[in-house]
């Protein structure tokens, strides 16, 4: 079956900073979808790639994948105490989820 | 609101017992994946169900059953409880198969004591 990886598992960074998060497929990657769940809460809809080279944008995050590196990173630009959480990528065929990665956002 | 409906939010129940989580999907959405999530552990993938039949099955135990309705709702069964099936359960919902939009519910926390 397909596994995700996500990188990094926990990520710690001051208001108003970047980060990007990865998501490698053991298997190649037909569509990905990137969610968000605050903890103990359901799973927010962020946005699904279907395509090798696709950008998505949702306000101040951008989602990209790479077929070819079976790849997908998500990027927050300039970000709020708004975006903590915990991210999850997954993939379209099968529906099965990388770990996911622990945002936390200092003011 | 996702549109997808999870019932109920919060159950307690003792070690031996069985209990049923109910889950509505979005309207028109054919297919529902049942999750088991534990503290810090990701999200499990447990069974898929597609317009009323089973189309794949992750790590769901013996004891866990599921079953997809002719309304579409969907119900997953849990029985003979431990205490290591305390988790979040969720259910998702989409229209088809591939390439459609995936929708969560907002889980059913389940403590077994």
């Amino acid at each position: 079956s397909q596994e995700l990886e996500q990188s990094p598992q926990s990520l710690i960074v001051q208001e108003g900073k970047n980060l990007t998060i990865n998501c490698t497929s053991s298997k190649t990657l037909y569509g990905l979808y990137w969610y968000k769940q605050k903890y103990g809460e359901g799973l927010i809809f962020l946005m699904m790639l279907q395509k090798g080279g696709e950008e998505k944008s949702h306000e101040k995050i951008t989602a990209k994948l790479d077929e070819k590196k079976q790849q997908s990173s998500l990027h927050i630009t300039a970000s709020q105490p708004s975006h903590a959480g915990i991210y999850l990528c997954g993939a379209d065929v099968g529906m099965r989820f990388g770990a996911g990665t622990r945002l936390t956002v200092k003011p | 609101d996702s549109g997808v409906t999870q019932t109920p939010k919060h159950l307690i129940t003792a070690t031996g017992q069985r209990v049923t989580l109910r889950c509505s999907p979005r309207s028109g959405d054919l297919s529902v994946y049942w999750y088991q999530q534990s503290l810090d552990q990701g999200l499990q993938f447990l069974i898929q169900y597609y317009n009323g039949e089973e189309r794949a099955k992750g790590n769901i135990l013996e004891r866990f059953s599921a079953q997809q309705f002719p309304d579409l709702h969907s119900e997953l069964n849990l029985s003979s409880l431990e205490l290591g099936d305390s988790a979040l359960y969720f259910c998702a919902s989409r229209r088809g198969g591939m390439n459609t939009e995936a929708f969560f519910g907002q889980g059913t926390r389940l403590t077994v004591v």
